[in-house]
């Protein structure tokens, strides 16, 4: 029952910025937009939300289009740390459980 | 500030043991969430609790698994006789009380890694 379709896999250059898609058309008016990542063996790590205005924190901007179907996740100055899985997760507010699909696998490469 | 501690971090287990594994929420946070990661697969939801009181357990294992909030203490996942399909990264996340979904973000622990021989 999976809510969002991300990439597999992408690759970016160090210090460039690191642009991941999310598709969500079938969101509803409740739903918000979470991402996380998870760097390898480690516990995810929750980087931004939103429901839908865009959104910005010290880790990342989230775009989010004006029909709410998907979202775009942008690391400003990718680092080689910024290498991660991460999750693109459709959330209602009154649900609790996270969902977590395969993800998009990020590669930094220097 | 600390955040959400998992202990132990791995954890080797023979078939038949016990496995028990805590999570101490964040300071501030009453809801802690266990989720478990397959090998190769993605983290699915186990159990919801609240101090003293499960509130959603529709993701754990029927048989074996057991998990408690109580009033004082670290939350504690509890496997009874393991078996080798239970070897997983076991993590823990809390979120303050809920007001919304802004309040209420989960943050996640470092999680346990149970081998099971």
């Amino acid at each position: 029952d999976a809510k969002t379709t991300q990439p597999t896999s992408m690759d970016c250059a160090e210090g460039r910025a690191a642009n991941l898609p999310c598709n969500h058309s079938t969101i509803s008016g409740n739903e918000y937009v979470y991402w996380y990542r998870q760097i390898h063996s480690q516990g995810p790590q929750y980087i931004i939300h939103g429901l839908k205005n865009n959104e910005t924190n010290e880790m990342a901007s989230l775009i989010i289009t004006e029909d709410r179907k998907s979202s775009t996740l942008i690391l400003p100055h990718a680092t080689l740390r910024d290498t991660a899985v991460y999750y693109c997760i459709v959330r209602a507010e009154n649900d609790y459980k996270l969902s977590f699909g395969a993800g998009t696998t990020v590669t930094v490469r220097a | 500030n600390a955040g959400v501690m998992q202990n132990p971090r791995h954890l080797v287990r023979r078939r038949g043991q016990e496995a028990r594994l805590r999570c101490s929420p964040m300071k501030g946070h009453s809801h802690v969430y266990w989720y478990r990661q397959l090998p190769e697969e993605g983290l699915k939801f186990m159990v919801y609790l609240q101090k003293e009181n499960i509130i959603d357990e529709s993701g754990m294992p029927k048989e074996r698994f057991s998990a408690e909030f109580p009033k004082e203490g670290p939350s504690i996942l509890r496997i009874q006789q393991v078996v080798r399909g239970d070897s997983a990264a076991y993590f823990c996340a809390s979120s303050p009380p809920r007001r919304g979904p802004s309040t209420d973000t989960q943050y996640f622990g470092p999680g346990t890694r149970l081998t099971v021989l």
